[in-house]
């Protein structure tokens, strides 16, 4: 399974945009990658599942360059209940019931 | 339609003992995988049960078990409970089928042993 890495921690403003970036130099060509967010004391939550370029739903948008070993997830006009832990995972997107959590991205929205 | 969920959702146990923790997955998902996350190590996979088998498997001690029921509900066990076996366990369920997954997770069991 490809290894990611996520900044330990981000602070941002209400109201500002955040882009949360996982290296994933490993990616193998069968490999997704896919986004959780987690409240304290709740389960993971999936934000956005992408394997190339730009996908976008109602709540985020995720960037991938043609070489895969990096994405973004950008997520516009932050609140308050933004504040999270933000997981990027890396794996086979078929048949893929086992998934490996780095350590995640603590993001925390500032008044 | 109701989410995942789990109980108890809250549990003292005594080192030594076992628990059995109970998931109810979503109406219609047919596979049930559990998570165990502490502060240090993080969200670890366990296992994942299928149609009352389990398909994977992650690397803890055989105290560790599972089962699935044939209405897809799941149980976890752990047997000769350890302090470090203190922890938020997560079951999340899916349909099951092949492709992109998107699980979905309950809200844990904070288990805590003394």
């Amino acid at each position: 399974l490809a290894k990611t890495t996520q900044p330990i921690s981000m602070d941002s403003y209400e109201g500002q945009e955040v882009n949360i970036t996982c290296s994933h130099n490993n990616i193998a060509t069968n490999d997704y990658i896919t986004w959780y967010q987690q409240f304290p004391s709740q389960g993971p939550r999936f934000i956005i599942q992408g394997y190339k370029t730009k996908v976008t739903n109602e709540v985020a948008s995720l960037f991938i360059p043609a070489d895969r070993k990096s994405s973004t997830l950008s997520l516009p006009r932050v609140s308050l209940s933004d504040t999270a832990v933000y997981y990027c995972l890396v794996g086979p997107g078929a048949g893929s019931y086992q998934l490996t959590f780095g350590k995640g991205t603590k993001l925390s929205v500032i008044p | 339609k109701a989410g995942v969920t789990q109980t108890p959702r809250y549990l003292i146990k005594t080192r030594g003992q076992q628990v059995t923790l109970s998931c109810s997955p979503i109406s219609g998902h047919r596979s049930v995988s559990w998570y165990q996350q502490t502060p240090g190590q993080g969200l670890q996979f366990l296992f994942e049960y299928f149609s009352e088998t389990q398909r994977n498997k992650g690397n803890f001690p055989g105290r560790f078990s599972g089962r699935q029921f044939s209405n897809s509900r799941s149980e976890m066990n752990v047997s000769t409970l350890e302090l470090g076996d203190s922890a938020l366990y997560l079951c999340a369920s899916s349909p099951g089928g092949t492709g992109n997954v998107e699980q979905y997770f309950g809200p844990g069991t904070r288990l805590t042993v003394t």
